[in-house]
């Protein structure tokens, strides 16, 4: 069973839908919640980190966390052609130690 | 955020030679970075975990002699691929973890070309 486990999709929602990318984790100790956006071609940068069970939100990205579950999720709220990337969801099982990666979900907004 | 960068972007070598990457912290004290190799479609593979002034531990898989991990300063790392391959090309990209933070910050990547 893999660490980190993401839909690959390609998840496709019209410009201004919700988009929900989802994420489940083996590791139930696990602490600490990531999720990337990855554009074709360069390196992921962070979108949002989580550490606690509920929702928190950052302009129009809310990531939602359920520790009993082992599930994080991420909506994007108004989504825009600019949010197309691959996002890649990673978890630290244990505080200093490596990150686990899913293989990510390929997002496309169409206009 | 904290930003990180590498040095070069793209490179392009003869097969047989050996390719230095550079990782750097530009505003921030690095005690930990990370070498990932990602090849085209795929999800990124963590290759070593790099530890200033200690030796480097590597993943399953990945040969220490191969892929030379110097972590000589607390923002600075350095990737050697000593004698690359056509088959070593990819796009290598580190990251960063400020002391005391979980977060990686990722670098811009460097991709290698090997002919």
């Amino acid at each position: 069973q893999k660490e980190v486990e993401q839909n690959s999709g390609p998840l496709s929602v019209p410009e201004g839908a919700i988009a929900s990318l989802n994420c489940t984790y083996s590791d139930r100790v696990s602490q600490s919640f990531f999720w990337y956006r990855q554009y074709s071609g360069k390196s992921p940068e962070l979108i949002m980190s989580i550490y606690s069970n509920g929702d928190k939100e950052d302009g129009r990205f809310t990531a939602q966390l359920n520790k009993a579950s082992q599930y994080v999720s991420l909506l994007i709220r108004d989504s825009q052609p600019s949010d197309s990337a691959t996002y890649l969801c990673a978890v630290n099982p244990t505080a200093g130690n490596q990150f686990y990666f899913g293989t990510g979900t390929s997002l496309t907004v169409i206009p | 955020g904290a930003v990180v960068s590498q040095h070069p972007s793209w490179v392009i070598c003869k097969s047989g030679t050996s390719v230095k990457i550079e990782c750097r912290s530009l505003d921030f004290q690095a005690t930990t970075m990370f070498w990932y190799r990602q090849f085209p479609k795929q999800s990124l593979m963590l290759m070593a975990t790099s530890n200033e002034g200690s030796k480097a531990t590597y993943e399953q898989g990945v040969e220490k002699d191969k892929f030379l991990i110097n972590h000589a300063s607390l923002t600075l790392s350095t990737l050697t691929v000593t004698s690359a391959h056509p088959e070593d090309s990819s796009f290598y990209i580190c990251s960063a973890r400020e002391p005391g933070q979980e977060t990686q910050y990722f670098g811009p990547g460097t991709r290698l070309l090997v002919l």
